[in-house]
């Protein structure tokens, strides 16, 4: 079955501290994996993509990796910000082209 | 600017009765979704369309109903047969069509609850 398990369900951090954020999927054949950040109570918006052939890829403090033969992919956030305090959603695209989300992690920064 | 455009951001229903939340896109995409977000889980797939006036079906349709009679326009109807519609309901678009993995870009939401 294809899915996309993500970990942990919530993080509490310091601002100024980096965290990363895992996940795991069973998705086959794979397509490409998005990070999406959604701020409380808005829609979602696209902060990476990674393809088959990528690693890691950044957007500023943020940096996504990606091992496509363990099936696993993070998002470390550096130097964290309050304005990073938000849900972060993976979401895994099947070769067929159906979108696989992740249940989110709830990321709250505190200063 | 341009964008997805959702509409109301929040809604009332009582028992019964039907709604329609409106979504709007300028962004010219061929490709337009909607979502339903409940805390703790993954969004699912309500209804998609790739072209005007065709769409199909996503994992969750019973009890909703769409239209796409433009191509900036893919209102989304919660009947009264939707059982548990209180939910966080969320539009998008793609630049190409489904099947490809291109990137979502969402509207900012209607929260829909059922008194």
């Amino acid at each position: 079955k294809n899915q996309v398990e993500q970990s942990p369900q919530s993080l509490i951090i310091l601002e100024g501290k980096n965290c990363t954020l895992q996940c795991n999927y069973t998705v086959s054949p794979f397509s490409n994996l998005r990070w999406y950040k959604q701020d409380t109570g808005r829609g979602p918006v696209s902060l990476t993509i990674m393809t088959f052939s990528e690693n890691t890829k950044s957007n500023g403090r943020y940096t996504a990796t990606l091992d496509a033969d363990t099936k696993q992919s993070s998002l470390h956030i550096t130097a964290s910000q309050l304005s990073d305090s938000a849900s972060y959603i993976c979401v895994v695209t099947h070769q067929g082209g159906k979108l696989i989300f992740g249940q989110g992690t709830e990321l709250s920064v505190k200063p | 600017d341009g964008g997805i455009t959702q509409s109301p951001k929040y809604l009332f229903r009582k028992e019964g009765q039907n709604v329609t939340l409106s979504c709007e896109q300028n962004l010219n995409h061929d490709a337009m979704y909607w979502y339903r977000q409940d805390p703790g889980q993954g969004l699912r797939l309500i209804y998609y369309s790739q072209i005007v006036n065709d769409f199909q079906k996503g994992d969750i349709a019973e009890g909703y109903s769409v239209s796409r009679e433009k191509k900036e326009s893919f209102p989304l109807t919660v009947t009264s047969a939707q059982k548990n519609p209180t939910a966080f309901y969320l539009c998008a678009s793609s630049i190409i069509r489904r099947g490809r993995g291109g990137e979502l870009f969402f509207g900012e939401g209607s929260r829909l609850t059922v008194l």
